[in-house]
């Protein structure tokens, strides 16, 4: 059984255009989060819920906007593609009361804008 | 601020060999984990070891060991009788008390691992 989902795993879109990406985990966690992978490889935070709550909101323009329906699903909408927007976007999720707090990711999400 | 290093790029190392990869980090936190992740070729992020800041013996998971040097803020990971399959970049991350918004990882660059025949 898949632990982290997300779909779609390849998204190729216009500049300007509006998408979206899910994510979905049935390992029982309260928290959820998105990552975004450059063409250089580095990772950086972008958002994360804890029961359904925002409470991890990086830097990122005002036209990523995510939205978590319930503790197992967390997506994210984007608005008005950029070229910039291009990138692999990671969804992951944890417990927070355990004191590890191991985050699991999901396989990715490579979108690229034209 | 929290940082997380990784000095080297690129490694090759010889199957059945062991290898080291780098880490080192800094942190005004006194509660802190480390974690080692593996992204093959193939782009998904597998989860490889945890160390926590306040844990005495250094992690160990099969061929995986984290040589965690607490005053040195080091946190190598050592592989074991490398595998051709272990080729793939290796992400150090670390994150803040396991509490809201310090939650977060924190990712080095990477190091790309080739293992050779």
């Amino acid at each position: 059984d898949t632990a982290v989902s997300q779909t779609p795993k390849y998204l190729v879109t216009q500049m300007g255009n509006d998408k979206s990406i899910k994510c979905e985990q049935n390992l029982g966690h309260d928290t959820m989060y998105w990552y975004k992978q450059d063409s250089k490889k580095f990772l950086k935070i972008m958002f994360s819920y804890n029961n359904k709550e925002l409470i991890i909101n990086e830097t990122v323009p005002n036209r990523f906007s995510p939205k978590s329906p319930d503790k197992a699903h967390l997506n994210l909408h984007i608005n008005s593609l950029e070229l910039g927007d291009s990138a692999v976007y990671f969804c992951a999720s944890s417990q927070l009361t355990v004191s590890t707090d191991t985050q699991y990711f999901g396989p990715g999400t490579r979108l690229t804008v034209l | 601020a929290q940082k997380i290093t990784q000095t080297q790029p690129g490694m090759f190392v010889q199957e059945k060999e062991a290898v080291t990869l780098d880490c080192t980090y800094d942190t005004s936190d006194q509660s802190y984990g480390l974690f080692w992740y593996k992204q093959p070729s193939s782009g998904e992020m597998i989860f490889l070891i945890y160390q926590g800041s306040y844990d005495e013996q250094n992690a160990t998971e099969g061929r995986y060991s984290l040589n965690f040097q607490k005053a040195r803020k080091s946190a190598n990971l050592v592989i074991s009788a490398s595998q051709l399959g272990d080729s793939a970049m290796y992400f150090c991350a670390m994150r803040g008390p396991a509490a809201g918004a310090t939650n977060k990882l924190i990712f080095g660059t990477g190091t790309l691992l080739a293992v050779q025949p």
